[in-house]
């Protein structure tokens, strides 16, 4: 079974900075996707970017982008020039890369990220 | 044009009672997914359907039914409802399972069960 940690519960960073959210991984899984999705207030669970395991290139999004670490299993989100609209929650996600995954998502427990003016 | 919809947004109800919370998705989607987060907002998957067929039950209990009449829709009725029951569900849907499609979220139904 796969696990996926987030051991920030909260980070803050000030508006134009750039913050960097955790994430590890356990798997026996060679072939697999990560995800980090964005939860506002509002409640709303958004895609922010998708990694594939088999890709040594890191992924990037405008102002988001990952540092993949496969050997270490590690998955971290860098936000650079933060927004007050990056304030939400994000979550870290896990999926086998299988006929057998169904799509299944194996989350992370979250960041609260807030992000002052 | 919301792409997954769910009714409704706030349902509270008295323990015992019976509930239904309804997804829609207008995206086309072969497979739908209904996810339950906790007080704690952890997230986990509860039901997964393709082409109207039941692929994934995560040991859910019995009292949740979930039901697809169509591809478009992906319905989850409660029965003897718990106070342990109160949390938010997402419904979501996604091209097609197996692969790593997006998957699109719908805004969530809060249930509180009292």
């Amino acid at each position: 079974a796969q696990t996926v940690t987030q051991s920030q519960p909260e980070m803050s960073v000030q508006e134009a900075e750039t913050v960097t959210l955790s994430c590890t991984y356990d798997t026996s899984e060679n072939n697999y996707y990560l995800f980090w999705y964005k939860q506002p207030p509002s409640r709303q669970m958004i895609l922010v970017i998708r990694q594939e395991a088999y890709k040594q290139q890191n992924a990037t999004e405008n102002r988001f982008s990952v540092n993949f670490q496969k050997a270490a299993k590690s998955f971290s989100l860098k936000i650079s020039d933060s927004q007050l609209g990056d304030t939400a929650m994000y979550f870290c996600a896990f999926m086998k890369l299988a006929l057998t995954s169904y799509g299944k998502l194996t989350f992370g427990q979250g960041t609260i990220l807030t992000v002052h003016p | 044009d919301t792409a997954v919809s769910q009714t409704p947004k706030y349902l509270v109800t008295q323990m015992g009672n019976d509930k239904s919370i309804k997804c829609e998705q207008n995206l086309g989607h072969d497979t739908m997914y209904w996810y339950k987060q906790d007080s704690k907002k952890f997230l986990k998957i509860m039901f997964s359907y393709n082409n109207k067929e039941l692929i994934i039950n995560e040991t859910v209990p019995n009292r949740f039914s979930p039901k697809s009449p169509d591809k478009a829709h992906l319905n989850l009725h409660i029965n003897s409802l718990e106070l342990g029951d109160s949390a938010v569900y997402f419904c979501a849907s996604s091209r097609a399972s197996g692969g790593a499609d997006t998957q699109y979220f719908g805004p969530g139904t809060r249930l509180t069960v009292l």
